[in-house]
């Protein structure tokens, strides 16, 4: 149980297009999910949290109109790049907690996304 | 962001070695958490630590909670090729927070 799934698992894309990442909880509801940002070698850095039905939380020096973020259901949280440029390229990641165990985040496998 | 201080960043082994790793933060967490990544997949969660001075294992792997809550290691024992990847240590403030990661450390084994 517990599996969080991430659509696509790669993409590349154009300088100056958008594009939208899935973030899926396959078999629990996910109140809350969270995305982190990897760029190579380095570490996974926390750049939003988003709960069912409201607004994401950006950290700080995240461009919440560059990283939209939405949250539509329990199983379901979208992250779109807007306006990619080559900086963005990096290794998107998604967790989601659930109600009944909100002390464990679940990863999803990845995006990667390059920005030509 | 903030980043939790890891070392070693790299540690080259001998299958059968054992391996500790720890991490430190200025700051106070209420939860540590270990996890694994291998290349182009996502984080997969080791051990959690909920209590200030918790000793936990899974397996081979032992982790322990600082009791002044700002600090944490892992220890491998007999370590295998299969622990080859990329462990961060994590730390989280509040239940409903996302986490602060280590900056990781990259574990190689020769055998």
């Amino acid at each position: 149980g517990a599996v969080v799934s991430q659509h696509p698992s790669w993409v590349i894309c154009k300088s100056g297009t958008s594009v939208k990442i899935e973030c899926r909880s396959l078999d629990f509801q996910a109140t809350t999910m969270f995305w982190y940002r990897q760029f190579p070698k380095q570490s996974l850095m926390l750049m939003a949290t988003s709960n069912e039905g409201s607004k994401a939380t950006y950290e700080q020096g995240v461009e919440k109109d560059k990283f939209l973020i939405n949250h539509a259901s329990l199983t379901l949280s979208t992250l779109t790049v807007t306006s990619a440029h080559p900086e963005d390229s990096s290794f998107y990641i998604c967790s989601a907690t659930s109600g009944t165990r909100s002390d464990t985040q679940y990863f999803g496998p990845g995006t990667r996304l390059t920005v030509l | 962001g903030q980043q939790l201080n890891q070392s070693p960043q790299s540690m080259f082994i001998q299958e059968g070695e054992d391996v500790s790793m720890n991490c430190t933060s200025s700051s106070i967490f209420n939860t540590w958490l270990w996890y694994k990544q291998d290349p182009g997949e996502g984080p997969v969660l080791l051990i959690a630590l909920y209590k200030a001075g918790e000793l936990t294992s899974n397996g081979r792997l032992t982790a322990q909670f600082g009791i002044t809550r700002k600090d944490s290691f892992l220890n491998i024992s007999a370590s295998i090729p299969s622990d080859v990847g990329i462990y961060f240590c994590a730390g989280r403030r509040g239940g409903a927070d996302g986490l602060t990661f280590g900056k990781g450390t990259h574990l190689i084994i020769q055998p």
